[in-house]
């Protein structure tokens, strides 16, 4: 089945950190750009990092450059976002994303099911 | 990186056709043609409804729609019925390889 599994949410204090991970199956993650989105709750998506096939290339939101970092396994089949000095307003559900495209145009053909993150003290 | 405008909510009756739009600017929607539309369930992950500003992935419905005048993108969906009543969003490509969603709009079937 073709699919992506979050996992590493969780309650966190500010100023804390916190790795994400999606697990792909079903098609060859090697060959996909691939993009975290968030989604506050009860707000609207929120794109927030991309990475490109090879994991040489990555794009980040103005809102998180500098406090996280996506990576990518292809080995392992596995994109990771690592979040540090985590804020408040970083609560969201956290999604990852598959790019349609060969060259990253946002095209979000598959989605998992998304990771809560909350940031409170 | 500011989001896209996107009307809060739109209404229509089973059978009618409303238009979403998604409003950007030169940077975005105005200088790509690399707009997407996702449709939302309460609860559920967002679904690709249309790609590349027109193109319809495999399985959707071609009740849905796109188009793109310069700045504005929309999204069309004729023939409404009531499993389309979900949130909308837009998404277009932007500067620096980013991209950059509209605010959602809330889609009611009366």
């Amino acid at each position: 089945e073709v699919q992506l599994v979050e996992s590493g949410g969780g309650l966190v204090q500010p100023g804390g950190s916190l790795r994400l991970s999606c697990a792909a199956s079903g098609f060859t993650f090697s060959s996909y750009w691939m993009h975290w989105v968030r989604q506050a709750p009860g707000k609207g998506l929120v794109w927030v990092s991309r990475i490109n096939s090879d994991g040489s290339s990555t794009s980040y939101a103005d809102s998180v450059k500098g406090r996280f970092t996506i990576s990518r396994d292809n080995a392992k089949n596995t994109l990771y976002l690592q979040m540090n000095s985590l804020r408040a307003e970083d609560t969201a559900v956290y999604y990852c994303a598959r790019d349609l495209a060969v060259a990253g145009r946002g095209y979000f053909d598959l989605w998992g099911r998304g990771t809560l993150v909350t940031v409170s003290s | 990186q500011s989001a896209l405008t996107q009307p809060a909510s739109v209404s229509g009756s089973p059978g009618q056709s409303i238009t979403i739009s998604c409003t950007g600017t030169s940077s975005d929607v105005g200088r790509y043609n690399y707009v997407s539309w996702y449709q939302q369930h309460p609860g559920k992950a967002p679904k690709l409804m249309i790609y590349e500003v027109s193109n319809r992935p495999s399985g959707v419905s071609n009740r849905f729609s796109g188009s793109k005048s310069g700045n504005t993108a929309s999204l069309t969906i004729s023939g409404l019925q009531a499993e389309d009543e979900a949130d909308y969003y837009c998404s277009s490509y932007a500067s620096s390889s980013t991209v950059v969603f509209g605010g959602g709009t809330k889609l009611t079937v009366l």
